[in-house]
């Protein structure tokens, strides 16, 4: 069956430093792959799209790579701040031309000051 | 600022009641989504529509319908809400494949 894994623990860095989250997927084809940040009681935030033929993107402190061969991307953030404390979520498409998204359950950040 | 809004973000219904979530967006988005997320299953899509008046199944429709009778609102309905129907309802568009989508605030919704 279909799935997307992400890191199942919270993650809880100090000010300053990288924050590396990650996204496994199994039986899925994706053209693209996205990163949404999701604040408490909020609705999800589009961050970042990366397609299949791109290896990596950057958005400001943003990283993203997409390794097809792995199945797999990582997203960092880099010289995190506590204001990046939030929930991240990575989703992609279905493949075969079927755009709908199927999401992980997030990957809890905490960055302490 | 565009905007996908849902009309209520705490909702407490009675098991049995119908219930309607109501969602409306600013962007001329073709898509529209009704996903529902709860503590480590992620989002998981209820149903969705392409066009006007059109709408399809997602992966977990049972107990729920929808309406799009405008471009800019799809509205989802609990024809008798039960108790596993407690949870968090986001609303989302997009206007097509390769790009980002545009989510509400939520709707909790609670029944009792």
């Amino acid at each position: 069956s279909q799935k997307i894994e992400q890191n199942s623990e919270a993650l809880n860095i100090q000010e300053g430093k990288t924050a590396t989250l990650t996204c496994n997927y199994t039986n899925y084809s994706p053209a693209y792959l996205q990163w949404y940040r999701q604040d408490p009681g909020r609705g999800p935030v589009f961050l970042l799209l990366i397609r299949e033929n791109e290896k990596e993107k950057r958005k400001e402190r943003l990283k993203v790579t997409f390794d097809t061969t792995l199945k797999q991307s990582l997203f960092h953030i880099t010289a995190s701040q506590p204001a990046d404390s939030a929930t991240y979520l990575c989703a992609l498409d279905r493949g075969s031309n079927d755009y709908k998204l199927s999401f992980g359950a997030g990957t809890t950040v905490t960055v302490r000051a | 600022d565009v905007k996908v809004t849902q009309s209520s973000r705490y909702l407490v219904k009675r098991t049995g009641e119908k219930v309607f979530l109501e969602c409306v967006q600013d962007m001329d988005h073709e898509n529209m989504f009704w996903y529902r997320q709860d503590p480590g299953l992620g989002l998981r899509l209820i149903y969705f529509s392409y066009d006007v008046k059109m709408k399809e199944k997602g992966d977990i429709p049972e107990g729920y319908s929808v309406s799009r009778e405008k471009k800019e609102r799809f509205s989802l309905i609990l024809e008798s809400a039960s108790t596993n129907q407690t949870s968090m309802y986001l609303c989302a568009s997009s206007s097509g494949g390769f790009y980002g989508y545009t989510f509400g605030s939520g709707t909790r919704l609670t029944v009792v």
